[in-house]
């Protein structure tokens, strides 16, 4: 069965901490993305990547940095977490070609910054 | 500026009740329209929809696109409490990334 693993389900963090959500598939997908879940604002692109290495930036960038060091794994990383980053972040995976729009997604990780 | 917008925001049916879900969108270089469920907190895929009229069918659920009239809605029939979740509306261009409307909360009640 087809995964895609986040680190922690629930993380609790300090304002001004750096903080890493890290993200694996087991599919040999070319994409990976990384999208964050508000209340009333709906699913939102924070950073993607087409391949190991490459990056770019969703519509809320700010904030945030991606790394991709091995094609399956994805690592989202706040430098200096902030209040108004508390969310729930979903991880997901999509494969080159004509299938790149299904994305299979992790199960989240709710992040709470206090 | 691409845009998905999902109505209702929200629903409270009982078991056995029909519902329509809808999608209307504008995108440049519209590629696909998809249907997600979110039950607890992966979203799982339902649909993908590239070609207008076309019905799409899983059991009790089913969807179409109109690209004409740049809309899509999600059927499901007979619903069960199983049913009940967030269902997502998305809308993919010429890019990588899919944009996603805020979602329609369905609650069937027993």
């Amino acid at each position: 069965d087809v995964k895609v693993t986040q680190s922690s389900r629930y993380l609790v963090k300090r304002t001004g901490e750096k903080v890493f959500l890290e993200c694996v598939q087991d599919m040999d997908h070319e994409n990976m993305f990384w999208y964050r879940q508000d209340p009333g604002l709906g699913l939102r692109l924070i950073y993607f990547s087409y391949d190991v290495k490459m990056k770019e930036k969703g519509d809320i960038p700010e904030g945030y940095s991606v790394s991709r060091e091995k094609k399956e794994r994805f690592s989202l990383i706040l430098e200096s977490a902030s209040t108004n980053q508390t969310s729930m972040y979903l991880c997901a995976s999509s494969s080159f070609g004509t299938a790149r729009e299904k994305l299979f997604f992790g199960s989240g990780t709710q992040l709470s910054v206090l | 500026e691409d845009k998905v917008v999902q109505s209702p925001l929200s629903l409270v049916v009982h078991e056995g009740d029909t519902v329509t879900l809808n999608c209307s969108y504008e995108v440049t270089n519209f590629r696909s329209l998809l249907w997600y469920k979110q039950e607890k907190k992966a979203p799982t895929f339902l649909f993908m929809l590239t070609s207008s009229g076309i019905e799409k069918k899983s059991g009790r659920l089913s969807s179409i696109l109109d690209k004409k009239e740049l809309f899509s809605i999600l059927n499901i029939t007979a619903t069960q409490t199983g049913d009940s979740a967030i269902y997502l509306c998305a809308v993919s261009n010429s890019g990588y990334a899919l944009n996603f409307g805020k979602g329609t909360s369905l609650l069937v009640t027993p």
